[in-house]
C-alpha cells in the first residue's frame, strides 16, 4: 500500500492551460504539504494544510490554488501555466504537532510546460 | 527566516569508504529538528536520519550517523562503508518547533553523492 500517492506522475502541457495534481495519503496524518523542486533540485515549501485548513502559504503566485476536500487529500490546481512552472511537485504528510516526525513524501509529479 | 547551507554540490567516494556531507544552518530558535533526506534517481524522498536539537547525543542509524554541533549550527552526515545504493542527492533540512505543527521543511540545495565501485 502506497502511503502518499500522487497523480499523475508526469504531466506535459501547453502554456496557458489549467491543470491539477492530486495527492492522497493513507497514513491518518492531519497535515499535508506541497513542495516544489526546481530544475536545480532545490526544494521549497509552497503550502501546508492541517485538517483541511490552510496553514502556510508561501509567496506563491495566485495561479496556484490548493484544495483539501478532506484531511486525506490535498490537490493542487494551477491556472494559466507558465514555462517557469515546470518542476517536480511533491506532496507530503505528517502528524500534526509532532515536529520531530518525518514528513512522508509522495513520488512527485514532473510537470513540463511547453 | 531559517536558512540551510550545503557547501558541497558534489562528493565522490570509493565503495566501502567513509564520507561526510556537511550542513550548516542559521536560526535564532533554540528548539528545532534537523533531518537528512536521500533522493535517489527514482526521485523518491527518503528519510535517512533525524536529530532533535535538545538532544546532545548524536543520532545514529546503522551506517549513517550525524555530528550535531548546536553552538556551531552544524549538522554533518557520515556514511560509513559506502555502498553503491547510497548514490543519491542528499538534502539537509530544518524544521522549527514553534508549536504550530504544520511547519514545512527548509531544505539545503543538496549534495550529489557519487559512489565509485
Amino acid at each position: 500500500d502506497t502511503a502518499v500517492s500522487q497523480t499523475p506522475k508526469y504531466l506535459v502541457t501547453q502554456m496557458g492551460n489549467d491543470k491539477s495534481i492530486k495527492c492522497e495519503q493513507n497514513l491518518g496524518h492531519d497535515t499535508m504539504y506541497w513542495y516544489k523542486q526546481d530544475s536545480k533540485k532545490f526544494l521549497k515549501i509552497m503550502f501546508s494544510y492541517n485538517n483541511k485548513e490552510l496553514i502556510i502559504n508561501e509567496t506563491v503566485p495566485n495561479r496556484f490554488s490548493p484544495k483539501s476536500p478532506d484531511k486525506a487529500h490535498l490537490n493542487l490546481h494551477i491556472n494559466s501555466l507558465e514555462l517557469g512552472d515546470s518542476a517536480v511537485y511533491f506532496c507530503a504528510s505528517s502528524p500534526y504537532r509532532q515536529s520531530y516526525n518525518e514528513q512522508f513524501f509522495g513520488p512527485g509529479t514532473r510537470l513540463t510546460v511547453l | 527566516a531559517q536558512t540551510v547551507t550545503q557547501s558541497q554540490p558534489e562528493m565522490s567516494v570509493q565503495e566501502a569508504e567513509t564520507v561526510t556531507l556537511s550542513c550548516t544552518y542559521d536560526t535564532s530558535e533554540s528548539d528545532y529538528y534537523l533531518f537528512w533526506y536521500k533522493q535517489p534517481p527514482s526521485r523518491q524522498m527518503i528519510l535517512v536520519i533525524r536529530q532533535e536539537a535538545y538532544k546532545q547525543q548524536n543520532a545514529t542509524e546503522n551506517r549513517f550517523s550525524v555530528n550535531f554541533q548546536k553552538a556551531a549550527k552544524s549538522f554533518s552526515l557520515k556514511i560509513s562503508d559506502s555502498q553503491l545504493g547510497d548514490a543519491a542527492m542528499y538534502f539537509c533540512a530544518y524544521r522549527t518547533d514553534s508549536g504550530g505543527g504544520a511547519d514545512g521543511l527548509t531544505f539545503g540545495k543538496g549534495t550529489h553523492l557519487i559512489i565509485q565501485p
